[in-house]
């Protein structure tokens, strides 16, 4: 079956204390991203990978790192995670940047 | 920086009713896709639209794309519970970008 897969889907820390959150794709995908989404603020692009090591930043990249050294998985990392931080984030995956995008489940952050 | 306005932002409406949901913007995209987002997963592809003046339709739903290209209306006809969710437009391949740009959203409510 095709489908992108995050994890964890729930997650509580605290401030400053580095996470990661995984993100892998079984599609061949060439364009992968990672979004954060707000209530009233919709969908906000972070970091964006067109292939293996080959990384941009999106419209919200501060505070957050990617790495892409596979062609299926794009982690996102935290590094110093603050509370203006908790949200709904979802990667993606799609065969062109503006292709239908491929979703994962969402992983829901709480930074205390 | 591009944006795509999607009104209302809110909707609640009885099983039966007909409703539209409008997304605009005042740059021309090359493509314009609408998602649904159902509680607790990430967005699904409803419908991809390319041709200004395009219409498609999807069973009770029916998408179509400005002559222009800047903007697009969703119509459900016989709105159902199982319609309920979250709507989001994104345009793809605007001036000056290769991304895909979302909206903001349109959250349904159907109730039975």
């Amino acid at each position: 079956e095709a489908q992108v897969t995050q994890n964890p889907r729930y997650l509580i820390t605290v401030t400053g204390k580095k996470l990661t959150v995984t993100c892998s794709q079984n599609m061949n995908h060439e364009y992968m991203s990672w979004y954060r989404q707000d209530p009233g603020l919709g969908l906000r692009q972070i970091y964006y990978s067109m292939n293996v090591e080959v990384t941009d930043k999106g419209d919200v990249p501060e505070g957050y790192k990617v790495s892409r050294k596979e062609k299926r998985n794009f982690p996102l990392i935290l590094e110093s995670p603050s509370p203006n931080q908790t949200s709904l984030y979802f990667c993606a995956s799609s065969l062109k940047w503006t292709y239908e995008q491929y979703f994962g489940p969402g992983t829901r952050l709480t930074v205390t | 920086t591009q944006l795509l306005e999607q009104s209302p932002q809110f909707l609640s409406i009885q099983e039966g009713e007909n409703l539209t949901v409008y997304c605009n913007s005042s740059s021309v995209f090359s493509s314009l896709q609408w998602y649904r987002q159902e509680p607790g997963e990430g967005p699904v592809l409803l419908v991809t639209v390319v041709t200004g003046g395009e219409v498609k339709k999807l069973k009770r739903l029916t998408f179509q794309f400005g002559d222009a290209r800047k903007d697009s209306s969703l119509h459900i006809t016989a709105a159902q519970p199982g319609d309920t969710g979250l709507y989001l437009c994104a345009g793809g391949g605007g001036y000056n970008t290769d991304k895909l740009i979302f909206g903001t959203g349109t959250r349904l409510q159907v109730f039975p």
